[in-house]
């Protein structure tokens, strides 16, 4: 059974990076009819889409975020990774490492890492 | 892009009781729709895709409709284990979109 699971800092400080790892088991990134992505959860909130990836390496990014994204893939260690420079407040959030499968919908889910910003 | 509306924002119904969800595309997003299941303090959970194929683990309970830009999620009869929020999802139309979500409560 496909399991991922996201790994992260927790807290971050204003203006900084963060970054996130997502591992996958039980399967593979390297199956070419599937999208690997990040979707987030601010507190109380809806889910937005951030990006996704394909093994063959093309991105995607959620175009309201564009610049500050960059995600990217490691078929030899089965995990794929998302960045996102200059973080503020608003980048609080649950983050969920996710399957597009035949990049349309989203199965399954990681159980999601917290992230705060906060100095 | 397609902009998903969902209604209602919340919804309060008894154990036993049909519970219908809408989903709303701004444009045709054809069969193109998926609805997952979100608990509290849990990830969200694929429950249908392809607007009414119903993904491993749900009971027949769970049944979806529509086509185009009407949708429906219906749940035929509610148990206490429904409460959670249900979100709607295009994949028809690049950037993928989810609703805002509806919040199910048993009362």
């Amino acid at each position: 059974q496909l399991q991922l699971q996201e790994s992260g800092p927790g807290l971050v400080r204003p203006s900084e990076t963060l970054s996130l790892t997502c591992s996958v088991s039980g399967g593979t990134v390297r199956t070419t009819s599937d999208f690997w992505g990040w979707i987030r959860q601010a507190p109380g909130k809806g889910l937005e889409w951030l990006a996704n990836i394909h093994v063959s390496g093309s991105p995607d990014y959620n175009e309201s975020l564009v610049g500050r994204l960059t995600i990217s893939i490691d078929p030899s260690k089965d995990q794929f990774s998302l960045e996102v420079t200059s973080v503020t407040a608003a980048d609080t959030a649950i983050y969920y490492c996710v399957r597009e499968v035949e990049g349309n919908w989203v199965d399954p889910w990681g159980q999601g890492t917290q992230v705060t910003v906060s100095s | 892009e397609a902009v998903m509306t969902q209604s209602p924002a919340n919804l309060s119904l008894s154990p036993g009781e049909r519970a219908t969800l809408s989903c709303r595309a701004s444009q045709d997003i054809k069969s193109n729709l998926a609805w997952y299941q979100q608990r509290p303090g849990q990830a969200p959970r694929l429950l249908l895709y392809g607007a009414s194929t119903r993904a491993a683990g749900f009971p027949a309970r769970f049944s979806g409709s529509g086509s185009g830009t009407e949708f429906t999620l219906t749940i035929s009869s509610l148990q206490s284990e429904d409460a959670a929020v249900y979100y709607c999802q295009q994949y028809n139309i690049w950037p993928q979109k989810f609703g805002q979500g509806t919040k199910v409560e048993i009362k």
